[in-house]
């Protein structure tokens, strides 16, 4: 069974400041990989996704993120944030083909300072 | 095209009750999966129907119980609520092939 791991719990940054939220993930082979934002009391937005092909990947907002298979890492980073990006992020990994539930990490919660 | 639709947004109960929150997908989605979000245990899977069948559950117990319809729209019910209930659910639609899931608002309930 997959899982994945958000090592930080919080994370706060400058206004301005580049940012990166650590993902981990377990999985016997290439996982389906995702990022989420969820804004308080809000859903889930979909800001990425891997899938195959090439390792970094371009989303919405302007974030990225970079899979890297020899770290089973999946990194989300922004080169400068907004205010607007305080929010909470969770990392999904889910098995290819068939039916799947993707599993989630615990989030990291992102606060940005003025 | 319109996004996952939860109704209602906020529910207030009383422990012992039973609550239904429904869910309308994506136009042509097929499957609906439901999660519980709480501070103490994050997202947790509860289950995914697809054309009209469950086809996979999580760990919860049988109180917590879901349906489709024929038109991809989902309901769960919840019975005898407990304190512990108190959560916000989240709904997620997928299209056929379902790689990627789509959340709705959420319907954020609260037991008394």
């Amino acid at each position: 069974a997959q899982s994945v791991t958000q090592p930080d719990i919080h994370i706060t940054v400058s206004e301005g400041a580049s940012l990166e939220l650590r993902c981990n993930y377990s999985y016997g082979a290439t996982p389906y990989l995702f990022w989420y934002v969820q804004s308080p009391g809000q859903g889930l937005q979909l800001l990425l996704k891997y899938f195959s092909g090439d390792t970094l990947v371009q989303g919405i907002k302007g974030f990225e993120a970079e899979f890297k298979r020899s770290q089973s890492s999946f990194n989300l980073r922004k080169p400068s944030v907004h205010w607007s990006d305080a929010a909470e992020y969770f990392c999904a990994v889910g098995a290819p083909g068939g039916s799947y539930i993707p599993t989630f990490g615990r989030g990291t919660s992102l606060i940005v300072h003025p | 095209k319109a996004g996952v639709t939860q109704t209602p947004r906020y529910l207030i109960k009383t422990r012992g009750q039973q609550v239904t929150l429904s869910c309308s997908p994506i136009s042509g989605h097929r499957s609906v999966s439901w999660y519980q979000q709480t501070p103490g245990q994050g997202l947790q899977f509860l289950f995914e129907y697809f054309s009209e069948t469950q086809r996979n559950k999580g760990n919860f117990p049988g109180r917590f119980s879901g349906r489709q319809f024929s038109n991809s729209r989902s309901e769960m019910n919840v019975s005898t609520l407990e304190l512990g209930d108190s959560a916000l659910y989240l709904c997620a639609s997928s299209r056929p092939g379902g790689d990627t899931q789509y959340f709705g608002p959420g319907t954020r309930l609260t037991v008394l």
